[in-house]
């Protein structure tokens, strides 16, 4: 199974917008609404940040949303923070009763 | 809170086995949760390899499917990977997790492991 596709790196100054997208297939994002995000600051484990395309679990910031589109998904931080900063990983569940991860797209605040 | 963590050897020599066990506290591997192994090579991103329900049920990473091994104590609360042959390739950090239906919402802090003579 190949990777989901995602850009390598996004950059934004504080208080901008950015969106990240993510690709998949009809047998992965085009099928289900079974997309995660997740955000990765270095050393550390990725932490959930998005569930199910656009739900935001409890403690997460609302400056944080998502939707999907087809076989593409995407990501918006709003009000950019320099805590913003990091990589973050998209996921979807497959036909094939798998998980697949995004590439990965590395977050700059300029 | 879901805690998880996990523990084993940080060398492993080439064509033996990597084994890593994953504690988990403040909930039951008994639970109607899934659990996952996910690996991420050094400087690169996130492989989902294998999961598991403690009723007996897994599916595995086509990728890696024939060399994963899944083992499961109910009375320790943990849960064990072992992947077999290993190459210089399956270095990386291993991460242990959660699921919360379709997505992992608690993550062990990782496991470097390093494939090497």
């Amino acid at each position: 199974q190949s990777a989901l596709t995602q850009p390598a790196s996004v950059s934004g100054s504080p208080g901008q917008s950015i969106t990240i997208s993510c690709t998949g297939t009809s047998s992965d994002i085009g099928t289900y609404n079974f997309v995660s995000w997740y955000q990765q600051h270095p050393g550390k484990a990725p932490k959930l940040m998005i569930y199910d395309v656009a739900m935001r679990p409890s403690g997460v910031s609302d400056r944080f949303s998502a939707s999907k589109s087809g076989s593409t998904a995407s990501l918006t931080i709003s009000g950019l923070q320099a805590e913003d900063e990091a990589d973050y990983y998209c996921k979807s569940y497959t036909t094939s009763r798998t998980y697949v991860f995004g590439s990965g797209t590395q977050v700059t605040v300029l | 809170q879901v805690q998880l963590q996990e523990s084993g050897p940080g060398l492993v020599k080439p064509s033996g086995t990597l084994s890593l066990t994953c504690v988990v506290s403040g909930g039951s591997i008994r639970s109607n949760n899934w659990w996952s192994w996910v690996r991420q090579p050094p400087g690169t991103g996130l492989e989902w390899i294998v999961e598991f329900h403690h009723t007996g049920s897994i599916n595995y990473n086509p990728s890696l499917k024939s060399r994963v091994t899944i083992l499961i104590d109910k009375s320790k609360n943990q849960f064990s990977l072992n992947l077999h042959s290993v190459t210089a390739a399956d270095t990386a950090m291993y991460y242990c997790a959660r699921h919360g239906a379709y997505y992992f919402d608690f993550w062990g802090q990782g496991a470097l492991v390093t494939v090497s003579s």
